[in-house]
């Protein structure tokens, strides 16, 4: 199946550990970014990856690193678990030469520290 | 930066009524306005998008009108169904690799038989 998949799908720990989310788009994209969903379901950019190269980072603590190996793949790493850091992580990458529209999302990863 | 508005938050509707779920956008440089559907447990999907040089676009029982001006665009789905039931992020951006897109707040409509 093309698609962007995101693992895991759930993801429960304890404050203060780290934890990495892992995700794949098999579509061909050369863009792919971080979404973060609150319990409001508010959706914000946390970062974009263009083939491999950081162009988005928006105000995140630097407790999330996010690391892209190659232009399939971005995970995103999260040092240091605080409770507010509770929420939904979206996964979405975008086809060549349209940066920053259509995207395509992943499943989401469903976190909560406690 | 981008303030997007997205108006009403719940949106209950009986099957086969119209629905419409109304944006406002603060940059006058936005010029792509995308639509997208969340169904429980699933990511968004892009239902539709419109361009700032259109001020309609309509796909089968989904419509999508702005106004540049009043920077302001809609949602319009007619001869709703149950299946229809969802949250509906509305979204705007300029273009290129670094543009991003903020997204409204959303609307959870509801579609009752």
């Amino acid at each position: 199946d093309t698609a962007v998949s995101q693992t895991p799908k759930y993801l429960v720990t304890q404050m203060g550990n780290d934890k990495s989310i892992k995700c794949e788009q098999n579509l061909g994209h050369d863009t792919m970014y971080w979404y973060k969903q609150d319990s409001k379901k508010f959706l914000k950019i946390m970062f974009s990856y263009n083939n491999k190269e950081l162009i988005i980072n928006e105000t995140v603590p630097n407790r999330f690193s996010p690391k892209s190996p190659d232009k399939a793949h971005l995970n995103l790493h999260i040092n240091s678990l605080e409770l507010g850091d509770s929420a939904v992580y979206f996964c979405a990458s975008s086809p060549p030469g349209q940066g920053g529209e259509k995207l395509f999302f992943g499943s989401g990863t469903q976190l909560s520290v406690l | 930066g981008e303030n997007v508005e997205q108006h009403p938050s719940t949106l209950s509707v009986q099957e086969g009524d119209s629905a419409v779920i109304k944006c406002t956008y603060s940059d006058s440089a936005s010029n792509y306005f995308p639509w997208y559907k969340q169904e429980l447990g699933k990511g968004p999907q892009l239902i539709i998008d419109i361009r700032s040089n259109v001020g309609e676009k309509k796909d089968q029982r989904i419509a999508v009108t702005l106004n540049k001006t009043a920077k302001h665009f809609s949602l319009h789905i007619t001869e709703t169904q149950p299946e229809d039931s969802a949250v509906y992020f509305c979204a705007a951006s300029g273009t290129g690799t670094a543009s991003k897109l903020t997204f409204g707040t959303g609307t959870r409509l509801q579609v009752t038989l």
